[in-house]
């Protein structure tokens, strides 16, 4: 199958780390990334990795790949109010041009 | 600034009208645009594949003479609404892949569809 699993909701205060966490199906993935959605917006590329990487750091952004589980997860350091939006992990199979999304963690930041 | 552009923003119509959504990617010429529909909190729905110079390929489900798709140049695609039905009211995005990247889409700023 091609689903992708997010939880729904994540909300932090400011100044803590946000952790969001994505499970995928297919073990072919050979991209994997992180899209952030702003309420009655597109997509904005946050980061991705390559599937032969178990981390990548980019400032306050980091992603973990545990290709053996089939789990990404996405820390967010030092938490902002901006930082409030739907967060979608994304994975590209090998022999295709499509994403698959996830369902989308909303993440709220409170003062 | 954006790389793919999404026209019109927020669109109202009488049922059993068409309506149609333009969709530019600015920096770079795409061969191939993808078409998603999000529900309210929601994921996104991939509709189609808009493959310019060809026929769009619809993922399952989807009608394909209901969401009409052409592709006719490298920086545009367009997704017509035929004969809209309140339940076609939704948000549609549309995405470009950028030729030699690492296959990341660039997304439009999406489409607000109202249908009364």
């Amino acid at each position: 199958g091609e689903d992708v699993e997010q939880s729904l909701f994540l909300s932090v205060r400011e100044g803590d780390s946000s952790v969001i966490n994505c499970t995928y199906t297919d073990s072919s993935s050979t991209y994997l990334y992180w899209y952030k959605q702003e309420p009655g917006a597109g997509l904005q590329l946050l980061t991705y990795i390559f599937s032969n990487m178990d981390m990548k750091q980019d400032q306050r952004l980091t992603v973990l790949l545990n290709k053996k589980d089939k789990h990404l997860s996405l820390r967010i350091a030092d938490t902002q109010t901006g930082d409030s939006a739907i967060y979608f992990c994304a994975e590209k199979g090998s022999n295709t041009d499509k994403l698959i999304f996830g369902t989308g963690t909303r993440l709220q930041v409170f003062p | 600034g954006a790389v793919v552009s999404q026209h019109p923003s927020r669109v109202i119509c009488k049922s059993g009208t068409s309506v149609k959504i333009e969709c530019r990617s600015l920096d770079f010429q795409a061969t191939t645009m993808f078409w998603y529909r999000q529900f309210p909190k929601k994921s996104l729905m991939l509709m189609a594949t808009s493959n310019e110079g060809s026929k769009a390929t619809y993922e399952q489900g989807v009608e394909k003479d209901k969401f009409l798709i052409n592709h006719a140049s490298l920086t545009l695609s367009t997704l017509t609404v035929t004969s809209a039905h309140p339940e076609d009211s939704s948000f549609y995005i549309c995405s470009a892949m950028r030729p030699g990247g690492i296959g990341e889409l660039f997304f439009g700023e999406g489409s607000r569809l109202t249908v009364l």
